[in-house]
């Protein structure tokens, strides 16, 4: 099965965009989902089938997938933003995730 | 509201057995997989296994193949994860995930809380 690879880390200041990128062999070639964690909560899903985002997700998140590389976007980064975001795809009848990036607001 | 309420975690020596049950409601249960995924401790979210909403397909990954088993009860509304042979390496909090799909694990759109489980001697 495919695999996912994410930067650990992204820090970003309050009002400015972060960027996360997913990265996968031909990723372009399958949707992409994003989850956003807050420490100790169970993930919820931010953005489907690569661009997508789910009802009440604020329109600060957007995502897109080209090539090898898919990128969540948080414009306009909160305070409240600060979690970790996973990535993950379909392959094969399995899911796979990325190993996550942590968001931090500084 | 779709709420999905995890049980069944605790300690168990590496060998043991554990099962997990994950109960569902405020949706269709019969017309959704269901999933479990992990996530052991600092770690990111692992996919450990699917099963229809018929219940006539079961999917696994590859690290937990032929010793972990998913089921469900549709009168019960109820999916399980009935874990053998367990691992320290298995340590992890176990979500619940309800699927989008009815047919195979695609991606999900609610999960539960979860349940830790602790494999250690």
């Amino acid at each position: 099965s495919s695999e996912l690879t994410q930067p650990p880390s992204v820090s970003v200041s309050p009002g400015q965009t972060a960027s996360i990128t997913c990265t996968g062999d031909t990723l372009a070639d399958k949707y992409v989902y994003w989850y956003q964690q807050k420490p100790g909560q169970s993930p919820v899903l931010v953005i489907y089938q690569d661009d997508k985002r789910r009802p009440g997700i604020p329109e600060r998140f957007s995502g897109s997938n080209s090539g090898n590389t898919a990128t969540l976007t948080i414009s306009g980064t909160q305070a409240m933003d600060e979690a970790d975001y996973h990535c993950q795809a379909w392959d094969s009848n399995t899911v796979v995730f990325g190993g996550g990036t942590k968001v931090t607001v500084i | 509201e779709v709420q999905l309420l995890e049980s069944g975690g605790g300690l168990v020596q590496p060998g043991g057995s554990l099962r997990l049950s994950c109960a569902a409601s405020g949706f269709t249960f019969n017309s959704y997989a269901m999933n479990w995924v992990r996530q052991a401790p600092g770690k990111g979210l692992e996919w450990v296994s699917g099963m229809s909403g018929t219940a006539l397909h079961t999917y696994y990954a590859d690290s937990v193949k032929g010793r972990f088993t998913i089921s469900r009860d549709s009168s019960k509304n109820t999916v399980y994860l009935q874990m053998n042979s367990l691992r320290a390496e298995d340590t992890a909090v176990y979500y619940c995930a309800k699927d989008v799909w009815e047919t195979s694990p695609y991606y999900f759109d609610y999960w539960g809380q979860g349940t830790l489980v602790t494999v250690s001697s």
